[in-house]
């Protein structure tokens, strides 16, 4: 595609609830992140992979979250039993990946909100 | 664990002159630093990247440069304009198996005409 795309937007649920994002990236690139970003703060690493590999999760706060690529391209990533302090900005970006393939190109975000 | 610091949370300038902003780290030099610009609601955009050899680095009206003697990268965009109003993130890289980017909190410029 044109650009990453995510969806939704806008979540909203309620603790307890299980919720999933999704992000797809621009179609050549191989290598996808997840970040989460507060208001007012930079974004903050939570996995990537790289096609279906995913060679870093240290950045998951907790075991309540997961992300998947199953097929190199869509990603998913799903919070369990989401509580308040999840609420947040999820962005999703990819890249080409390699050396001098590190830009990384956003997508709009998923702003989650868990009352 | 590494820290970055972005020295200002608002920088306040002038139509015409040069904005600078800064972005200091700690412990070990990344492989490479890359500066993103960020408006209200949107995701940042990638606008220059640095590698650890590079001392500067220009594209049209900014300039990066990277001291890893003084553990900080500038950015600097000449001649700025209202348009250029927006906040502006550091992001650094260690390479290898680590393809995630360590970001800064980031600096909110605003360009007065």
């Amino acid at each position: 595609g044109a650009g990453v795309s995510q969806s939704p937007r806008y979540k909203v649920t309620k603790r307890g609830q299980d919720v999933t994002l999704r992000c797809d990236p621009i179609s050549s690139h191989a290598t996808l992140y997840w970040y989460q970003q507060a208001l007012g703060q930079g974004p903050e690493f939570l996995t990537y992979f790289n096609y279906e590999a995913q060679p870093d999760k240290s950045g998951l706060p907790s075991d309540r979250f997961s992300a998947e690529r199953p097929e190199g391209s869509i990603s998913t990533l799903t919070i369990q039993r989401t509580e308040q302090r999840d609420s947040a900005m999820y962005r999703c970006a990819s890249s080409y990946g390699g050396v001098d393939g590190e830009t990384q190109y956003f997508g709009p975000g998923t702003r989650l909100l868990v009352l | 664990s590494q820290k970055i610091e972005q020295n200002s949370e608002a920088l306040n300038i002038q139509e015409g002159k040069t904005a600078t902003l800064t972005c200091n780290y700690t412990n070990y030099s990344p492989a490479y630093l890359q500066w993103y610009r960020q408006d209200p609601g949107r995701g940042p955009v990638f606008l220059l990247l640095i590698r650890e050899n590079e001392k500067e680095k220009r594209k049209e009206r900014l300039k990066v440069t990277f001291d890893t003697t003084l553990k900080q990268s500038l950015f600097h965009i000449t001649a700025s304009q209202p348009a250029d109003s927006a906040t502006y993130l550091c992001a650094l890289n260690y390479g290898g198996s680590q393809g995630n980017l360590i970001f800064g909190k980031g600096t909110k410029l605003s360009v007065k005409p």
